[in-house]
């Protein structure tokens, strides 16, 4: 089964809009970590926004805020006042349990088109 | 703070062939990733360092795949005798140790793109 489920391959967005990226997640650990990371065509990865299983209010950075439904298992990332520069690929992941190099698990990610 | 560095950038290779890709970490990092995207996919973990100590490896390193950080600083991706499945961008993350600031997330570099003929 699959650990991060994107179910959106691509999403278009006018500026200046807000625009929510989805992600569900599958893990029966109840101590865990929610990530997204943006990949602009430049590749790297980068990150944007983290949610603790415990943590009790939904993460915000900036125009980035994450809307943390633990009993549905979804994080969602919603992006306020899109700009041209947030085109790029978006990546859901989750680490689970609480052992400290555990690795991150990906998604197949959603890309985001801002247009004019 | 330089950020995770990548060498090469990109790589075109025969079949057949062997290559090797260099990470250089965020220098407090202890903790150092490989990672394997293939085009249109999330990143798939391959590997995991603590320190020098290899302490992880995903069944998708298989036995032509080697990595290595000999003195818990750079690390080292080996892949002999490269197959045209081996294509992909293969990126390497790191991360500090836990109670510093940014702990939970990792650093990615820009990745090396490989392409085997």
């Amino acid at each position: 089964a699959q650990k991060i489920t994107q179910t959106q391959p691509g999403m278009f967005v006018q500026e200046k809009e807000a625009v929510t990226l989805d992600c569900t997640y599958d893990t029966s650990d109840p101590s865990y970590g929610l990530f997204w990371y943006k990949q602009p065509s430049s590749g790297e990865m980068i990150f944007l926004i983290y949610q603790g299983s415990y943590d009790q209010q939904n993460a915000t950075e900036g125009r980035y805020s994450l809307n943390f439904q633990k009993a549905r298992k979804s994080a969602n990332l919603v992006i306020s006042a899109s700009q041209l520069g947030d085109s790029a690929m978006y990546f859901c992941a989750m680490r689970e349990g609480r052992q400290a190099g555990t690795a991150l698990i990906f998604g197949k990610g959603t890309t985001l088109s801002v247009s004019s | 703070d330089t950020g995770v560095s990548q060498d090469p950038r990109h790589k075109i290779t025969k079949r057949g062939q062997n290559v090797t890709f260099r990470c250089d970490p965020i220098s407090e990092h202890n903790r150092l990733y490989w990672y394997r995207q293939t085009l249109g996919q999330g990143p798939e973990f391959l590997t995991y360092f603590q320190n020098e100590a290899q302490l992880e490896k995903s069944r998708l390193l298989s036995d032509r795949f080697s990595a290595e950080r000999p003195k818990g600083s750079f690390s080292t991706l080996e892949i002999q005798r490269t197959e045209q499945g081996d294509s992909a961008m293969y990126l390497c993350a790191s991360r500090g140790l836990a109670g510093n600031s940014g702990a939970n997330v990792l650093t990615f570099g820009a990745g090396s793109r490989l392409t085997v003929l």
